[in-house]
């Protein structure tokens, strides 16, 4: 079975300020991993993903996540919030058939 | 078309009628999800269809909500006897996995539904 846990339903950050929103998942097999972000009335949208090679991945709008096996970590950062940045971000979790699992989701707001 | 399509966007219906939800994933796409997003809450996994091996059924909230899936195309998800707790909007994803579980999901728009 696979899961998915992110700290902080709600994260807030000045403008300019560094993100970091947290995910951390179970699996017991080498998960493939991702990030969707949400803004406000739209659908979900890719991020970013990982999926083999390269542990840190970088996805549209300056984002970025490192896969962390030892941590069971997948942590998203951007170095300087920007007020667009506001909108839900979800982690997920999925290998082989499984179905994708996702996190609760964090609400970012981003404060001028 | 390139991407999900549901319809409708919008429904309103009343309590106690039947409503069907529609979704046409990305052609070729072999999995489709179903979700629910209540106001201001995350994603609630309802169903997986998974190319032609039986649907992953675990997520319906009641004997109320069915889904089906003609092939690899056309999803329709059906609530019966809607209830004012089903209003939220309800999402449709479709990935091209090909058993890896690397490829992404693509999602709809979805459909807000409100049951007055």
């Amino acid at each position: 079975a696979q899961s998915v846990t992110q700290l902080g339903s709600h994260v807030s950050v000045s403008e300019g300020a560094l993100v970091l929103l947290r995910c951390n998942y179970s699996s017991s097999v080498p998960p493939y991993l991702f990030w969707y972000v949400q803004y406000p009335n739209q659908g979900l949208q890719l991020l970013l993903k990982y999926t083999t090679g390269a542990t840190l991945v970088k996805g549209i709008n300056g984002f970025e996540a490192e896969f962390k096996k030892s941590e069971t970590s997948f942590h998203l950062t951007k170095p300087s919030a920007h007020m667009s940045d506001a909108a839900e971000y979800f982690c997920a979790v999925s290998r082989g058939y499984q179905k994708v699992t996702f996190g609760i989701g964090t609400k970012l707001q981003v404060i001028p | 078309g390139a991407g999900v399509s549901q319809s409708p966007s919008n429904k309103v219906t009343e309590k106690g009628k039947d409503v069907e939800l529609r979704c046409d994933p990305i052609s070729g796409h072999t999995a489709l999800y179903w979700y629910r997003q209540r106001l201001g809450q995350g994603l609630e996994f309802l169903i997986y269809f998974q190319g032609n091996s039986a649907p992953d059924k675990s997520g319906l909230p009641s004997d109320r909500f069915s889904a089906e899936r003609t092939g690899e195309s056309v999803s329709t998800l059906t609530i019966q006897r809607t209830q004012q707790e089903d209003s939220a909007v309800y999402l449709c994803a479709s990935s091209s996995s090909s058993g890896q579980g690397n490829s992404p999901l693509h999602f709809g728009n979805g459909t807000r539904l409100t049951v007055t």
